[in-house]
């Protein structure tokens, strides 16, 4: 079974500087993909960027980036110029090709301060 | 605009009754997943559905089942509701696999569920 490992189970940032969630997995899978959820307090889970494992370019979204090491198993989301609705809960996740089973991690409670 | 559809936003139910959580889609979407959310341990899941009346075990499939019956709804039950399924609950749903991209999920607004 694919397991998701978050390690920070809360960070803080001054609003306008850059912040960095790490996530780590472990899987036998060679083909699979990774993203990174926003849960803000109003509940609804947001997709904020995704990554597919073939891909060796990290992907870009806007302010948000994220570092891919494969095979480090590392998938690290940076959030550059923080803003004060960044704060939420940041979930990565972990989904394999064939099927939509996604596995998540247990989350980093972000909090961007004026 | 993609839709998940929870019944209830809030549920308070007592030990030992039967509960039905109630998820709908409009996206035509062929998987639906139920989730339990709880602190320190993220997402974790209970069941999944890849079609109409299929099913498969989560990470934590005791003390729930479900039902799809129709492509758009995926019931959650709780047989009998114990203390510790008090929490919250979250829907979602995603399109097949096969010969499309893999879209992520779309979820709900979740239920919060106490079991007194």
């Amino acid at each position: 079974a694919q397991t998701v490992t978050q390690s920070q189970p809360e960070m803080s940032v001054q609003e306008a500087e850059t912040v960095t969630l790490s996530c780590t997995y472990d899987t036998s899978e060679n083909n699979y993909y990774l993203f990174w959820y926003k849960q803000p307090p109003s509940r609804q889970m947001i997709l904020v960027i995704r990554q597919e494992a073939y891909k060796q370019q990290n992907a870009t979204e806007n302010r948000f980036s994220v570092n891919f090491q494969k095979a480090a198993k590392s998938f690290s989301l940076k959030i550059s110029d923080s803003q004060l609705g960044d704060t939420a809960m940041y979930f990565c996740a972990f989904m394999k090709k064939e099927n939509n089973d996604m596995r998540f991690g247990a989350g980093t409670r972000l909090t961007v301060k004026p | 605009d993609v839709k998940v559809t929870q019944s209830s936003r809030y549920l308070v139910k007592r030990t030992g009754e039967k509960v039905f959580l109630e998820c709908v889609q409009d996206m035509d979407h062929e998987n639906m997943f139920w989730y339990r959310q709880d602190p320190g341990l993220g997402l974790r899941l209970i069941y999944f559905s890849y079609d109409v009346k299929m099913k498969e075990k989560g990470d934590i499939p005791e003390g729930y089942s479900v039902s799809r019956e129709k492509k758009e709804r995926f019931s959650l039950i709780l047989e009998s509701a114990s203390t510790n399924q008090t929490s919250m609950y979250l829907c979602a749903s995603s399109p097949a696999t096969s010969g499309v991209f893999r879209q992520p999920q779309h979820f709900g607004d979740g239920t919060r569920l106490s079991i007194l």
